[in-house]
């Protein structure tokens, strides 16, 4: 079974820059999740999708960040502007369960830099 | 918010034992106690998860008290692979409540 796979898996982008992530989660699963791992912090959540619709997007700074699921399976990420602070690891995950919930796979993250 | 409180660090000979604690006071009925370790790098996978009993898979054994507000996750036999940041999270399936990290117990396993 393939796992969740992410691209790009490095970036590295000037502040005010824009820039998009790739997720494309295990078949199947239902539920999507979009994660900002910074240095020393463990996954925070931005985003969790159930098929295409957002079930929870109260921790994305929605003046700079999007995402999308239009067809429930693959999803993007993007920032725009880029700032400083958003130097981290954007992680995808997803899980069989609806509404989240249970054991979720991760993929191996996109390590972002702004500079 | 975190629900639950691990320590920072810990170190463990290879070969033996490893027993990581977690308190989880707040955990409500239906909130299943999960185990997560992201090793350099990796994303975070998915270890065991339990509710009231324990269990034991392959990777670990989740010893759960009987008033549920603690948990100890165990690694019977260490290797320096299991050196990795180890996650508690208490979580409600089927509630699309999110699942809090917290900053975990960075475990080193040394030779």
């Amino acid at each position: 079974e393939a796992g969740v796979a992410q691209s790009p898996r490095y970036k590295i982008i000037e502040k005010r820059q824009s820039v998009a992530f790739w997720c494309n989660p295990i078949s199947g699963h239902a539920t999507l999740y979009w994660y900002q791992q910074i240095l020393g912090q463990g996954p925070k959540l931005l985003i969790q999708f159930q098929n295409n619709g957002v079930v929870d997007d109260s921790q994305l700074p929605k003046d700079r960040f999007s995402a999308e699921r239009l067809k429930g399976v693959d999803s993007t990420l993007k920032i725009q502007p880029a700032k400083l602070e958003d130097s981290a690891v954007y992680l995808c995950a997803s899980s069989l369960m609806l509404a989240g919930g249970g054991e979720q796979y991760f993929g191996p993250g996109t390590r972002l830099t702004v500079t | 918010d975190a629900k639950t409180t691990q320590p920072t660090s810990m170190d463990c000979a290879e070969g033996r034992a490893a027993n990581l604690p977690c308190n989880h006071s707040t955990i409500s009925g239906n909130e299943y106690v999960y185990w997560y370790r992201q090793i350099h790098s990796q994303g975070p996978q998915y270890i065991i998860h339990g509710l009231k009993n324990n269990e034991t898979n392959e990777m670990a054994s989740l010893i759960i008290t009987e008033d549920r507000k603690s948990s100890t996750l165990i690694l019977p036999h260490a290797t320096l692979r299991d050196t990795a940041v180890y996650y508690c999270i208490v979580n409600a399936k089927n509630t699309g409540n999110q699942f809090y990290f917290g900053t975990g117990t960075s475990l080193t396993v040394i030779p």
